[in-house]
Formats: structure tokens, sequence, C-alpha cells
């Protein structure tokens, strides 16, 4: 089944503890992104890659950070949590083939920084 | 202005009215419009995409752009409780980047 698979769905942390959410797809899709979604504010991009070790800001990328080592894979990295970065993420991934192509969503995680 | 507005909603509606959800926006470049779906919980689902002025058809929904005007409806008819979902407007412009309205949230009354 194509899909992208983020993990945790749930994770709770505190104020500067480094964490890393992982982003896995299976479609062998070039592109890849993350979003943050809060509420009033919608769908936010964080960073995308165009592909493997190819990787640009979005439109809130302060304090976070990404790597595109493998294809499948494109984990997201908040090196010191704070509370503003509690939001809902979702990975997305699609082809480049020009025009318009499907992005294929992850489930979410929520993430809560206290 | 922004590049792409969106009414929040929530938008409640009893089950089998029609339903309309619409987005403006100021960015002449955008060539592709897209609606996704979103239900509680997951993440957003590609409903429908056109990239011309007009209409596109698919079952029970209805998508409309119209350039002139820089305005895109999504209608659904017949609405069901299983279309109770929060629906996100997205725009893709020449270098592949996407616009997100921030959604609306409908509630189909059954």
């Amino acid at each position: 089944e194509a899909q992208v698979t983020q993990n945790p769905r749930y994770l709770i942390t505190v104020t500067g503890k480094k964490l890393t959410v992982t982003c896995s797809q299976n479609m062998n899709h070039e592109y890849m992104s993350w979003y943050r979604q809060d509420p009033g504010l919608g769908l936010r991009q964080i960073y995308y890659s165009m592909n493997v070790e190819v990787t640009d800001k979005g439109d809130v990328p302060e304090g976070y950070k990404v790597s595109r080592k493998e294809k499948r894979n494109f984990p997201l990295i908040l090196e010191s949590p704070s509370p503003n970065q509690t939001s809902l993420y979702f990975c997305a991934s699609r082809t480049t083939g020009g025009g318009l192509e499907k992005l294929f969503f992850g489930s979410g995680t929520q993430l809560s920084v206290l | 202005q922004k590049e792409v507005e969106q009414d929040p909603g929530p938008l409640s509606v009893p089950e089998g009215a029609i339903v309309s959800l619409n987005c403006t926006y100021s960015n002449s470049a955008f060539q592709y419009f897209m609606w996704y779906r979103q239900y509680s919980r997951k993440g957003p689902e590609l409903l429908m995409y056109t990239y011309s002025s007009g209409n596109k058809e698919d079952g029970r929904f209805t998508a409309q752009v119209d350039k002139s005007s820089k305005y895109i409806s999504l209608f659904i008819r017949d609405s069901q409780p299983s279309d109770s979902a929060t629906y996100l407007c997205a725009m893709e412009n020449r270098d592949d980047k996407i616009i997100f309205g921030k959604g609306t949230r409908l509630h189909i009354l059954p």
C-alpha cells in the first residue's frame, strides 16, 4: 500500500530536549516536505526536499532541521524544542514530474512541548 | 492581502443540503487548483483538482474555478454525515510551490 509513515503519532516532551520525528515513504517520490498545522494558521511549510541531499527552507523553518540522506526518509529534528513548537506536524511526499502531482500526507504527529 | 483566503467556518448544514465552500486568491501565477479533505486526526487527502477555469465534476462533488475573479469553489450535493471534515483549498504556481488555505470545518447534521 502506498503510504507516508510518520512516527511517533503523539509526543510529549520538555523544553530543550532534542527530538526527531521520522518520516518514510514507499512510493519512490523525489519530493518530500514537512508542514505544521495550527488552529487559525492552517498548514505552513517548514522544510522541503526536491531529492536526496537537497533541502530548502519553507515558510517557517526557524527551530527545525531536516536531512535527506536516502530517498525514502526525511526526518524532522528539533534540536532544542520550545513551547511555541507545540503543533500538529505532517510529512508529505509526491513526484516531481511537472504539472500537478498529488501530495500524499502522513497521519500526523501531535507534539506537545512543556 | 494574503495569497489564499478561506473562511474557517465552522459551517453546519443539514444532511442532504448542497454545500458551497470557497476560496479567493491574489496570485495570478497560480495554475493548479486543488481541494483537500481532512478528517479529524488524519492527514489531508486530495479530493479534486483542476488547472483551468470552469467546472469539474466527480460524483457529488463539483470544483469550480473562475480565474478572472480569482475565486474557486467546491460544491457538495446531497451532503452526507460522512462529508463532515475540514476542507482545504490549495493552489500551485509554476515553481511547484503549493499554498494552502486555512481550511473550512464542515459539519453535516443528520
